[in-house]
């Protein structure tokens, strides 16, 4: 079984330019997650999706943070514009619905914001 | 304070020696997660625990969880190189919260030969 698929692993970017990273789940899998986990941290969840709709983004900073799941699979996250605080890895992880299920993590993207 | 603690934050090794780490819950546990994580890489999946007194192992790595307490442990036995990493705890805590997760601070395990 394939596992959760991230890209691009590395980007650096300029303050106030834009980026976008994606993210393809376990097939299978209808609960999608983006985290946030800066150097020395534990990762901080930004936004969750029941299939394609969003059932948390309480922590997502919706002034420059956007998300998507269209169609229930893929997702992508932005940044728009980019904040050097932004730095850090971006982590998708997927799981089976029910909670009682494991939740995996993709390889991560790792953002430099210059 | 934190939601979730973790400790040691650090710890270094001997090879063949064993090692505990404790993640401890401010909140009601739903389910506690284990991970891996190798710097800069994303998350290996260790062990879930969701029942009270729950106790799994896997190869050389045992996790407990005392739900009282709202505290696990994991240890490792005969630790290797392989071992080190860093380790999350992640800790499902909202009864209706679709399963996510709040991570503790992790805990940096250097193996020495």
């Amino acid at each position: 079984e394939a596992g959760v698929a991230q890209s691009p692993r590395y980007k650096i970017i300029e303050k106030r330019q834009s980026v976008a990273f994606w993210c393809n789940p376990i097939s299978g899998h209808a609960t999608l997650y983006w985290y946030q986990q800066i150097l020395g941290q534990g990762p901080k969840l930004l936004i969750q999706f029941q299939n394609n709709g969003v059932v948390d983004d309480s922590q997502l900073p919706k002034d420059r943070f956007s998300a998507e799941r269209l169609k229930g699979v893929d997702s992508t996250l932005k940044i728009q514009p980019a904040k050097l605080e932004d730095s850090a890895v971006y982590l998708c992880a997927s799981r089976k619905q029910g909670r009682e299920n494991e939740q995996f993590f993709g390889p991560g993207t790792r953002l430099t914001v210059l | 304070s934190q939601e979730l603690e973790q400790s040691p934050q650090s710890l270094i090794v001997q090879e063949g020696k064993n090692l505990t780490i404790n993640c401890t819950s401010s909140k009601t546990l739903y389910g506690l997660y284990w991970y891996k994580q190798k710097y800069g890489e994303g998350l290996i999946f260790l062990m879930m625990l969701q029942k009270g007194g729950e106790e799994k192992s896997h190869e050389k790595i045992t996790a407990k969880l005392d739900e009282k307490k709202q505290q696990s442990s994991l240890h490792i036995t005969a630790s290797q190189p392989s071992h080190a990493g860093i380790y999350l705890c992640g800790a499902d805590t909202v009864a209706d919260s679709w399963g996510k997760l709040q991570f503790g601070a992790g805990t940096q395990v250097v193996v020495t030969p």
